[in-house]
């Protein structure tokens, strides 16, 4: 079945550098798109960006001069990082599979806090 | 960039009523939205997309509607597992969620 997992540090010090993975089950990122979402506690839900099923990528215009979305395809991951993080940037961090449009599928979400 | 209008932020209703949530974006959208349910402490799970369609196990006493730049989101008979937040999202030209509703049961 379809899943998505969000692994990544806890805590994060402030002007440093957040890495992420999502990790995909039951479906090639080759033939869907995977986005990342944020959302500050108990808030509205922020998209950051997306890496496209040949490759490609785009980016919320928030966050196109520090964030940066990969992946490694062998191993079914996607890899989210942003650099310069503040106070503000914590949050719980989602992936999600897009399909035509809608997230249909999500992963459990990784809480992230910025902090010293 | 299209923004997204949801009203209103909270909502307490009764078992059994029926509720409305309401989401205006700020262009056409053309019926390129969603709807999506937050139970606290989850992730967010899709309910409605293009306006009107329900997704794959949502109960029938969800429904939406709307065209242009005009949606809503309602809930007939509403029961207790319904105790969420809700958020709209636009998929006409990148994704932009809208702020959400809090519901609870009065």
């Amino acid at each position: 079945q379809v899943q998505l997992k969000e692994s990544g540090p806890g805590l994060v010090q402030p002007s440093q550098t957040l890495s992420l993975t999502c990790t995909v089950s039951g479906f090639s990122l080759t033939s869907y798109s995977v986005h990342w979402v944020r959302q500050h506690s108990g808030k509205s839900l922020e998209w950051m960006g997306r890496m496209w099923s040949d490759g490609d990528t785009s980016y919320n215009s928030a966050f196109t001069s520090r964030l940066s979305i990969s992946r490694d395809t062998s191993k079914s991951q996607v890899f989210l990082k942003m650099n310069s993080l503040q106070t503000e940037d914590t949050g719980t961090y989602y992936c999600a599979r897009l399909y035509g449009g809608i997230m249909d599928y999500w992963g459990q979400g990784v809480m992230v806090t910025v902090s010293s | 960039d299209i923004q997204m209008t949801q009203s209103p932020a909270s909502l307490s209703a009764s078992l059994g009523e029926t509720v409305t949530i309401e989401c205006r974006a700020s262009e056409d959208i053309y019926s390129n939205l969603a709807w999506y349910q937050q139970k606290p402490g989850n992730s967010p799970q899709l309910l409605i997309y293009d306006a009107n369609s329900l997704a794959d196990g949502v109960p029938s006493r969800f429904s939406g509607s709307g065209s242009g730049t005009q949606y809503s989101l309602k809930i007939n008979s509403l029961q207790s597992e319904d105790v969420a937040s809700y958020f709209c999202q636009q998929y006409n030209n990148y994704l932009t969620f809208g702020s959400g509703t809090k519901l609870e049961i009065k």
